[in-house]
């Protein structure tokens, strides 16, 4: 079975640019999130999807940070402007189970760097 | 609002010494917690699943515990390939996002 696939593996941008990365769950997972990891700690919720629906984005910055998960499947996670403080690990993260406990797949992450 | 706490930050440790790893959590009604191994540059690798206190789970050379405060990671007669860090996060009731604590850092010398 294919893990969760994210491109690119690594971005380099200055401040003030906008970048987005993509997301291609395990086939079938109903449930997709994306989790922000700065180096040293452990991954944070930016946003929860389940199917087309938002299900939590409360520590998603809205101001800047934007998502969508189009027909359920594959999803977009976009930062513009990208500030100094957003370097970090973004990791993508599926689950099969709907309201209940479900383990959850991680990808490999995009690495971003913002100089 | 829901914390996981691990400790130590980071542990060395030399081959075929046995250790333990803690993850002290507090959350309003424990769904699930989950352990997860992190190697560098790659994505969080998940290794168990505990539900309730008394439940205990083994992968090889890994067994996880749970009781209703913390869980422990005991590692016997580690190899230099367990080294990586290791993740604790909690799932709440009535949620399905989990909370991660900062991880363990382990490094076993050959």
């Amino acid at each position: 079975e294919a893990g969760v696939a994210q491109s690119p593996r690594y971005k380099i941008i200055e401040k003030r640019q906008s970048v987005a990365f993509w997301c291609n769950p395990i086939s079938g997972h109903a449930t997709l999130y994306w989790y922000q990891q700065i180096l040293g700690q452990g991954p944070k919720l930016l946003i929860q999807f389940q199917n087309n629906g938002v299900v939590d984005d409360s520590q998603l910055p809205k101001d800047r940070f934007s998502a969508e998960r189009l027909k359920g499947v594959d999803s977009t996670l976009k930062i513009q402007p990208a500030k100094l403080e957003d370097s970090a690990v973004y990791l993508c993260a599926s689950s099969l189970a709907v309201g209940a406990v479900g383990t959850q797949y991680f990808g490999p992450g995009t690495r971003l760097l913002v100089l | 609002e829901d914390q996981v706490t691990q400790s130590p930050e980071a542990l060395r440790l030399q081959e075929g010494e046995s250790s333990s790893l803690n993850c002290s959590y507090t959350v309003s009604g424990l769904r699930g917690l989950f352990w997860y191994r992190q190697d560098p540059g790659k994505g969080p690798e998940f290794l168990f699943t505990l539900y309730s206190a008394g439940e205990e789970k083994e992968k090889e050379r890994l067994k996880a515990t749970l009781t209703k405060k913390e869980s422990f990671l005991h590692i016997t007669a580690p190899k230099p390939e367990d080294s990586a860090t290791y993740l604790c996060a909690v799932q709440a009731r009535g949620a399905q996002k989990l909370v991660f604590g900062q991880g363990t850092r382990l490094t076993i010398n050959p």
